[in-house]
């Protein structure tokens, strides 16, 4: 059972404009939530991250939001650029390991 | 960068042959990690060590071991491969086991 969940495979924003990406979660007890971002052929790299007991973190133009009582973060891209162009995951920490979501794979367009 | 490498970067293997993928870190990180990622499911834990002799299973370890002997090295094994099994590999490491993880540059197996 997918503990970790991003309903949507793809979004396609224009530059300039504010990215959105969402990730819905089961566990109640996951303490830690994260974001990381990955470019083909590469390993995902750790972008911004926040404690369950915060509603919002924000490092320059990436923001995240958590909120507890709906089971749900997403991740804003303000202003989105070409460069951000990735597959974005979202992840929980379980303990001692790191639970991922399927991914939303962004695309910005000029 | 953090220091990790896999090897091998690319391997195509038959059914039923054995496989050992590597994973070497050079940052003295006590945890380590192998994930697969494959499409329509992201990244899942395939096994993970908490340090040199301790390894627990993750969410899909059926058909792999792992084994890590020494702090550096972490090694995934699949015993007998089956094209399930055609996946990028990638390993991890963490200093503290949670939050941020650092990857490498993955394996790609292609089981025939």
């Amino acid at each position: 059972d997918q503990q970790v969940k991003q309903n949507s495979p793809s979004l396609s924003v224009q530059e300039g404009r504010i990215s959105i990406l969402n990730c819905d979660y089961t566990n109640s007890m996951f303490d830690y939530f994260l974001w990381y971002k990955k470019y083909p052929a590469e390993g995902p790299t750790f972008l911004i991250s926040i404690s369950s007991i915060k509603d919002k973190n924000e490092d320059g133009r990436f923001t995240v939001f958590l909120n507890k009582s709906a089971k749900h973060l997403s991740l804003h891209i303000v202003p989105s650029q070409p460069g951000d162009s990735a597959v974005y995951f979202c992840a929980a920490t379980d303990t001692d390991k790191l639970i991922f979501g399927t991914g939303t794979r962004l695309q910005v367009f000029p | 960068d953090a220091g990790i490498t896999q090897s091998p970067r690319h391997k195509v293997t038959e059914t039923g042959t054995p496989v050992t993928l590597r994973c070497h870190q050079t940052e003295n990180h006590r945890y380590m990690y192998w994930y697969r990622q494959d499409p329509g499911h992201g990244l899942r834990l395939i096994h993970y060590s908490y340090g040199v002799k301790d390894t627990d299973k993750g969410e899909v370890s059926d058909g792999y071991s792992v084994s890590r002997s020494k702090t550096e090295d972490f090694l995934l094994t699949l015993e007998s491969a089956t094209s399930s099994q055609t996946s990028v590999y990638f390993c991890a490491i963490s200093y503290r086991g949670t939050g941020e993880l650092f990857f490498g540059e993955g394996s790609r197996l292609t089981v025939l």
